[in-house]
């Protein structure tokens, strides 16, 4: 079955270390997001893309890249980890032509000390 | 970014019983579509139910209706005869119309069905 996995499940780093979230998706989706999630302020943007070599910054994309080499991943780096950057983080991926049905990934836990 | 707002952080119900879930947004656009999420416990979120602007019916999907009120920027979540399986948190979500697919989620509303 298709489906879109994240990697690492949960990830406890330093203030100033460079972290790496994987996702990979087997959908052939065209669209990747990566949000984040923290209490009381729902799912916020980080980046996203619409297809190989395009990304785009989202409401909360300070400190945050993305790349998109491929279909099926949409790594997402934390350059120098920062304590407001512990939350959970989700990557979601849909195809253009069923509008806003996002698949969501099963989140990964980043907490920075 | 769209606003979406839902006012209601927590909400208990009764098994059986019916809860409505209330969520506003604030746009520009005449063409939209809104959304609610359901993240259930073990966290991975799905697709509940999905409407667009210019439909003027509400959306239904099994137990799930919505009410859209495109004057009032309004779309409400109505769970008939709740289940155990329905405690979850809810989010309300909204996308801008042709060629943006980007969602801007609401703050959610957990939802508690009681034995």
């Amino acid at each position: 079955d298709a489906e879109i996995t994240q990697s690492p499940r949960h990830k406890i780093t330093e203030t100033g270390r460079q972290v790496t979230l994987a996702c990979h998706q087997t959908w052939n989706h065209n669209n990747m997001f990566w949000y984040r999630q923290d209490l009381g302020h729902g799912l916020r943007l980080i980046h996203y893309s619409y297809g190989v070599q395009d990304t785009n910054k989202g409401e909360v994309s300070d400190g945050y890249s993305v790349s998109r080499s491929n279909t099926e991943d949409l790594p997402l780096t934390l350059e120098s980890a920062a304590s407001s950057q512990t939350s959970v983080y989700f990557c979601a991926s849909s195809f253009s032509d069923s509008p806003g049905e996002l698949f969501f990934g099963e989140g990964s836990r980043l907490t920075v000390l | 970014a769209q606003t979406v707002t839902q006012s209601q952080p927590e909400m208990s119900v009764q098994e059986a019983e019916t809860v409505t879930l209330s969520c506003t947004y604030d746009t520009s656009e005449s063409n939209y579509y809104l959304f609610w999420y359901k993240q259930p416990p073990s966290r991975q979120m799905i697709l509940v139910i999905r409407q667009e602007a210019y439909k003027q019916q509400n959306a239904t999907e099994n137990r799930f209706s919505v009410n859209f009120q495109k004057a009032a920027k309004s779309f409400s979540l109505k769970i008939s005869d709740s289940q155990l399986g329905d405690t979850a948190m809810y989010f309300c979500a909204f996308m801008r119309g042709v060629n943006d697919y980007k969602l801007s989620f609401g703050a959610g509303t957990t939802v508690t069905v009681r034995a």
